[in-house]
């Protein structure tokens, strides 16, 4: 089955963490994005990478890294440098307009 | 700056009773109006695009519709698996391939 795989699909952090949140698709795409989702906003881009070995920030990057080795892993760390971790991250990869999302990690800081 | 604004944030409606929601854009140089559902705890699920003014596509119960300054979902006869939150998000000339996202419409349809 081709689609997004997101993991894990609970992460628990403590204070001066960082983590790392996997996303791997197997549909071939050359875009790949990661999103944050809090409760009564729209989702926001933390980072888009086009191509391997590329990768932008979006709206709000502060505190996050990413990298893209290979076309079909793009994983994001969330550094101890974000003070306000806990929300809901989506990854999503694109062609020709067609996006799709993996299912999503949801991180909580204890 | 690009904006998208969603109405209403919730919506709760009886099985069976038709509605709408709204997305309301502002944008410099549209290039795409994207539905998603998304589900609780969920990704976002592709619904649909559309591309120009006056454009409509439909799906089972819902159907989507583009003005210059707004998109409509309609809902007709709603079950409760319509349940949901609705997304629209937008593709502009200011941010390329990349979406801008609206807060989302929490649907909850009743038995």
């Amino acid at each position: 089955d081709g689609g997004i795989t997101q993991s894990p699909k609970y992460l628990f952090r403590k204070e001066g963490q960082n983590v790392t949140l996997s996303c791997e698709q197997n549909l071939n795409h050359d875009a790949m994005y990661w999103y944050r989702q809090d409760p009564g906003q729209g989702l926001r881009l933390i980072y888009y990478s086009q191509i391997v070995n590329d990768f932008q920030k979006g709206d709000i990057a502060e505190g996050y890294s990413v990298s893209r080795e290979k076309k079909e892993s793009f994983p994001l760390t969330v550094t101890s440098a974000q003070k306000n971790p806990t929300a809901f991250y989506l990854c999503a990869s694109s062609i020709n307009r067609e996006t799709f999302f993996g299912q999503g990690t949801r991180l909580t800081v204890v | 700056e690009d904006q998208v604004t969603q109405s209403p944030e919730a919506l709760r409606l009886q099985e069976g009773e038709s509605s709408s929601l709204n997305c309301s854009y502002t944008v410099s140089g549209l290039r795409g109006l994207f539905w998603y559902r998304q589900d609780p705890g969920k990704g976002p699920e592709f619904l649909f695009t559309l591309y120009s003014a006056g454009e409509e596509k439909e799906k089972e119960r819902l159907k989507a519709t583009l003005t210059k300054k707004e998109s409509f979902l309609h809902i007709t006869a709603p079950k409760p698996e319509d349940s949901a939150t609705y997304l629209c998000a937008v593709q502009s000339d200011n941010y390329g391939q990349n979406f801008v996202f609206g807060p989302g419409t929490r649907l909850s349809v009743l038995p």
